[in-house]
């Protein structure tokens, strides 16, 4: 059973740092594209950014409000993405996601969310 | 960017009849070297994270009930649960993973009437 379990929220100052990390099980985690999705209380979904497999660089992308500030790497050894928050903004409170890319074998990822995990819910406030 | 636009953002319809969500993408989201749509759409329970209903606009995921079902191409999309049970009450979410800053609508709410 693919599961997916985020960690490390929380509440934290502005400007501050949090490291949120997403543990996967179930699948061969290093085969998949990751990416994070946030929700503010109340509010609809957004996408924060995403991390290919090794096999397509490794490489990140991100969202326009969070480039810059964030940062998503990962551990295959582990099945661990995080999700490193830096000067993080009181605009930043959500619950934060982790989600898996759907993966064909024979053509690769495509983003959208095949699986998610249950969130973590990070506040920030002074 | 791509935006993406739901109507209506709330919706109530009565135990067995249809209910249909609109999804609205500012271009096009159809990849033209392989005729696929690059639109998602999602279940949201309250307390819960989403869950994906529909991928490349009209493909249902594994174990997704048939009253389920996607259409649309292009910019123009639709969700339509062909006969409403009590379960299906959530908010609805369209996605479109054709190009980054991926995006997703503003959500509609489906309630019962």
């Amino acid at each position: 059973e693919v599961q997916l379990v985020e960690s490390g929220g929380g509440l934290v100052q502005p400007g501050r740092s949090l490291r949120l990390s997403c543990t996967g099980s179930g699948f061969t985690f290093g085969d998949y594209a990751m990416s994070w999705v946030r929700q503010a209380p109340g509010k609809g979904l957004e996408w924060v950014g995403f991390i290919r497999s090794k096999a397509y660089g490794g490489t990140t992308e991100y969202a326009a409000s969070v480039k810059g500030r964030f940062t998503i790497s990962r551990d295959d050894s582990k099945s661990i993405v995080y999700l490193q928050m830096n000067s993080l903004k009181t605009d930043d409170t959500a619950v934060f996601y982790c989600t898996r890319s759907f993966y064909y074998a024979s053509s690769g990822y495509y983003n959208f969310f095949d699986y998610w995990g249950q969130g973590t819910l990070v506040t920030v406030s002074s | 960017d791509i935006v993406m636009t739901q109507s209506p953002d709330s919706l109530a319809v009565s135990l067995g009849e249809r209910a249909t969500i609109n999804c609205k993408s500012s271009q096009s989201v159809l990849y033209s070297s392989n005729n696929k749509n690059y639109l998602a759409w999602y279940q949201q329970k309250p307390g819960q994270p989403p869950k994906l209903l529909i991928y490349w606009a009209s493909t249902r995921e594994s174990g997704v009930p048939d009253r389920f079902s996607g259409s649309g191409s292009g910019t123009d999309f639709t969700l339509t649960i062909s006969s409403l049970q009590a379960e299906d009450v959530a908010v609805y979410y369209c996605q479109q993973y054709f190009r980054t800053p991926y995006s997703f609508g503003q959500g509609t709410r489906l309630e019962i009437k």
